[in-house]
């Protein structure tokens, strides 16, 4: 089975603080992992995915298969990271595409 | 940038009732995702469509929940018969690719009286 777990509901920092978002998944196989985001009033968005290793918007997320972690991370916020933040592992075999997602954490970023 | 749309943005619809939500995926992708998110609950997969048949259905996804492609561009999920415990926000995705990210909609709200 797979599940993804986001320990931290609220996650509020101040402005140039560094950032990280933890998520812990659990799959059997060779997952890949995403971060999605959720700016307010906007829909989801993909925010980065581990195979690609890029940074977007400053953040980055490497993924650790010995602690079965993909934490986001960032050396320092700004007001508009503010925003719902999302874990997400697809699988492969039967499940490929199929999105499963941690129950988020909402980033807040004090002026 | 070409974008999923989802509509309507919010239905209100008796308990019992067949309600149909409706999304345009982006136009060369072949991959068609539902997702819903009950509030204050994490987003939960629905179910996937590729080549015009589901791949693959969530426990949640069961015989009141039907999706269909009925032309080249709409992607529907239709509830036959509506239960308090259906509402939620519904998101639609679509992927060029079964791994590839996929790209989400603005959602409908589904609110069950």
């Amino acid at each position: 089975a797979q599940r993804v777990t986001q320990p931290e509901k609220l996650l509020s920092v101040f402005k140039g603080a560094p950032v990280e978002l933890k998520c812990n998944y659990s799959y059997s196989g060779s997952p890949e992992l995403f971060w999605y985001v959720q700016y307010s009033r906007q829909r989801l968005q993909l925010l980065l995915r581990h195979i690609s290793r890029e940074s977007i918007k400053g953040f980055t997320a490497d993924l650790n298969k010995g602690e079965t972690s993909f934490h986001l991370k960032k050396p320092f916020a700004q007001e508009e990271d503010s925003a719902m933040y999302y874990c997400a592992l697809s699988g492969g075999g039967t499940s490929y595409g199929k999105l499963t997602f941690g129950q988020g954490t909402i980033l807040t970023v004090h002026p | 940038e070409p974008e999923v749309t989802q509509t309507p943005s919010h239905q209100v619809t008796q308990m019992g009732q067949e309600v149909i939500l409706r999304c345009v995926p982006i136009s060369n992708h072949l991959y068609f995702y539902w997702y819903r998110q009950i509030l204050g609950q994490k987003v939960e997969f629905l179910v996937s469509f590729y080549n015009n048949e589901i791949s693959e259905k969530s426990e949640i996804f069961d015989d009141q929940f039907s999706v269909e492609r009925p032309d080249g561009s709409n992607f529907t999920l239709k509830i036959r018969s509506t239960k308090l415990e259906d509402s939620a926000m519904y998101f639609c995705a679509s992927s060029d690719r079964g791994n590839q990210p996929q790209h989400f909609g603005d959602g409908t709200r589904l609110s069950i009286l």
